[in-house]
């Protein structure tokens, strides 16, 4: 079954630098999504993404974050500056057309910003 | 701004009961509301999507219901299994894409 790849798994980084989280969505997909679960807190949508730019954010997604599809196979998130706050579980997701019940969710990056 | 809650934060129950997860959200001017399951180290498997003009959806052992003017939605799980050991999510969308995640019913069925 096709799936959804992050990479890496665990990233750990000081605060203040920059990180990127990447992810390959399923090959033939259109829409990619970016959500977050802080430790004992809901899943949050941060960001959708189609056509090569953003079709929706959430109030989280601030000035920090930014999102690109550098080629025709990854899809990364970036955080400019990390804060101690930004430490979570970060998932990708992507779909075909658009449909939610078929979102793939990748396995998630754990973002851990000391 | 959605708010949406489920209820038990846990449970418990042994193999072969039927058991039922309830979420509920705030604002009903919904699009969908969709259930997950959550698996350690793990992403999110859809389970079951509900529009906002049903009322509810079935797949194998799994039935979801949606009551959209109450806010609520419930999932049934028949006899269950201890496969079935995960954490559910209860999601809800007001564009189509945007979801709203409860914070989830950790299960686990006893053998």
């Amino acid at each position: 079954e096709p799936e959804v790849t992050q990479t890496p798994s665990h990233q750990v980084t000081q605060m203040g630098q920059e990180v990127i989280l990447r992810c390959v969505p399923i090959s033939n997909h259109l829409y990619f999504y970016w959500y977050r679960q802080i430790l004992g807190q809901k899943v949050e949508f941060l960001v959708s993404f189609y056509n090569n730019e953003i079709s929706e954010k959430s109030e989280i997604f601030d000035d920090q974050f930014s999102v690109e599809r550098p080629d025709g196979s990854n899809f990364t998130l970036k955080i400019r500056s990390t804060k101690l706050e930004d430490s979570a579980m970060y998932f990708c997701a992507s779909t075909l057309d658009g449909s939610p019940e078929k979102l793939f969710f990748g396995s998630g990056t754990q973002l851990s910003v000391l | 701004k959605q708010e949406v809650t489920q209820i038990p934060a846990a449970l418990s129950v042994p193999e072969g009961e039927n058991l039922v997860l309830n979420c509920s959200f705030t604002d009903s001017a919904i699009y969908n509301l969709q259930w997950f399951r959550q698996d350690p180290g793990k992403g999110l498997t859809s389970l079951l999507l509900i529009q906002s003009s049903q009322r509810e959806q079935t797949s194998g052992r799994l039935n979801a219901s949606l009551d959209k003017s109450s806010g609520r939605s419930t999932l049934y799980i028949a006899a269950s299994q201890p496969g079935d050991s995960a954490t559910y999510l209860c999601a809800v969308s007001n564009t189509g894409n945007q979801f709203y995640f409860g914070t989830g019913t950790s299960l686990t069925v006893i053998p």
